[in-house]
């Protein structure tokens, strides 16, 4: 069955940067994109972007521009968030979500990042 | 401000049905595919509908959707207390090149 293993929850000051995993099994790894969506506290979903795992190609939102980056390592089936120069407003459960061409089908169990001074 | 436009609430009696609305514009609702995410407490994000109206494998029949023209529709019939949840509507957005959600609409099971 497929799996989405993310990595453990993070504190950050503001203006460091955080970089979460998250480690798939259970299909081949390179045949389906990746999306990252995030949660702040008692908000919606938020999309920040999608990876392809097979060219490493990115397409990020908007609002994240400059500020995130998403890779991959296909050695290990494993995608990555990194997310810079952070601010309270980004305290958030941070999720990857496999893409299925026209929805997300399968979540990790989600990062939950706190940036506090 | 969300992209998609949801009701903040829906409530109902259980065994009722409920039905929950989803409304874009052309750039997403119109031209692409919606689909339906249950979010029980404390919980990720669970795949319910996708395709506007296809159900993944496990989910009952008791889950509906549809869509005509900018807007899309979730529909919970036989409703039980284990369905109080938040429901966000999902698809992607051709001019902004991005995927957009729902505000999320949070279900009560009186």
């Amino acid at each position: 069955q497929v799996q989405l293993v993310q990595s453990g929850a993070e504190v950050k000051k503001p203006g460091a940067s955080v970089k979460v995993s998250c480690k798939a099994s259970g299909y081949t790894f390179t045949s389906y994109y990746m999306h990252w969506v995030r949660q702040a506290p008692g908000q919606g979903l938020e999309w920040m972007g999608i990876i392809n795992p097979s060219g490493g190609s990115t397409s990020y939102a908007q609002k994240f521009q400059g500020r995130v980056t998403m890779t991959r390592d296909t050695s290990t089936s494993t995608v990555y968030m990194e997310l810079s120069s952070l601010r309270s407003e980004d305290t958030a459960v941070y999720y990857c979500a496999r893409d299925t061409d026209t929805a997300m089908s399968d979540w990790g169990q989600g990062t939950l990042v706190t940036v506090s001074s | 401000q969300s992209v998609l436009t949801q009701p903040p609430s829906v409530s109902a009696a259980p065994g009722q049905k409920v039905t929950i609305s989803c409304s874009g514009s052309s750039s997403n609702i119109g031209n692409n595919y919606v689909s339906w995410y249950q979010q029980l407490p404390g919980t990720a994000p669970k795949l319910l509908i996708y395709d506007n109206n296809k159900r993944p494998s496990g989910i009952p029949d008791r889950f509906s959707g549809s869509k005509s023209g900018t807007s899309a529709t979730l529909g919970i019939t036989g409703l039980q207390t284990g369905d109080e949840a938040d429901y966000y509507c999902g698809t992607w957005d051709s001019s902004l090149s991005e995927g957009v959600f729902g505000g999320g609409t949070k279900l009560t099971v009186l």
